[in-house]
């Protein structure tokens, strides 16, 4: 089945900015959507189809998708930003279509 | 307000049954797809089934042939039937709603406890 790989933790300091990686094999030939998860909390669709932000996140908050990595960036980084993240894709071809990263800790610090 | 609750979670023996369920309110249930995932205490999220609004179903195949997704759309509610289940299948099971089999998923409910467990 198609794999996703993200790095476990990403660290950045308020008003900087963090990138948060997903590689997959030609994943820029697929939709990527990006997800956060605060503690104790469920998922919330921050980023999808790539690079388009659902009502209610903020502009600090954009991706890219090409060749075989997949990029969420988050500007001016502040300390509710702090979560993991995880990117996701469907992959038609698998018997486990609906494939998700292993998430990234973000840690503002 | 969109809203989605789960429940029917509980501890059960391996081997055993349980049924989950999703209650759905603020849109039109029967006009969108519907996902199971889950994530084991400190893990990632998986994907664990999922329903077209023709009743259309897909498995990974972890839980292929032991869990089984419905839905009855007069009730505004979703089901997962989960039978032989196993202490791998401990985790946090999130019903969320998409606009299409392939899409993104938005919004998820608060989850519901699931521990297999002797």
């Amino acid at each position: 089945s198609y794999v996703l790989t993200q790095p476990p933790s990403v660290s950045v300091a308020p008003g900087k900015t963090a990138r948060i990686t997903c590689g997959g094999n030609n994943i820029g030939s697929k939709s990527v959507h990006w997800y956060q998860q605060k503690p104790g909390q469920a998922p919330v669709l921050v980023i999808y189809y790539d690079s388009d932000r659902p009502s209610g996140i903020p502009e600090r908050f954009s991706g890219s998708n090409s060749g075989n990595t997949a990029t969420l960036t988050i500007s001016r980084v502040e300390a509710g930003d702090e979560a993991d993240y995880y990117c996701q894709v469907w992959d038609s071809s698998s018997d486990h279509p609906r494939v998700f990263g292993g998430g990234t800790k973000l840690t503002v610090l | 307000e969109v809203q989605l609750v789960e429940s029917g979670g509980g501890l059960v023996q391996p081997g055993g049954s349980l049924r989950l369920s999703c209650a759905a309110s603020g849109f039109t249930f029967s006009s969108y797809d519907m996902h199971w995932v889950r994530q084991a205490t400190g893990k990632g999220l998986e994907w664990v089934s999922a329903i077209g609004t023709a009743g259309d179903t897909y498995y990974p195949g972890s839980v292929k042939g032991r869990f089984t997704i419905s839905r009855e759309n007069a009730k505004n509610s979703l089901y997962l039937q989960m039978n032989s289940l196993r202490a791998g299948d401990t985790a946090v099971y999130y019903c969320a709603r998409s606009e299409s089999i392939a899409a993104p998923l938005s919004p998820w409910g608060q989850g519901t406890l699931v521990t297999v467990s002797s």
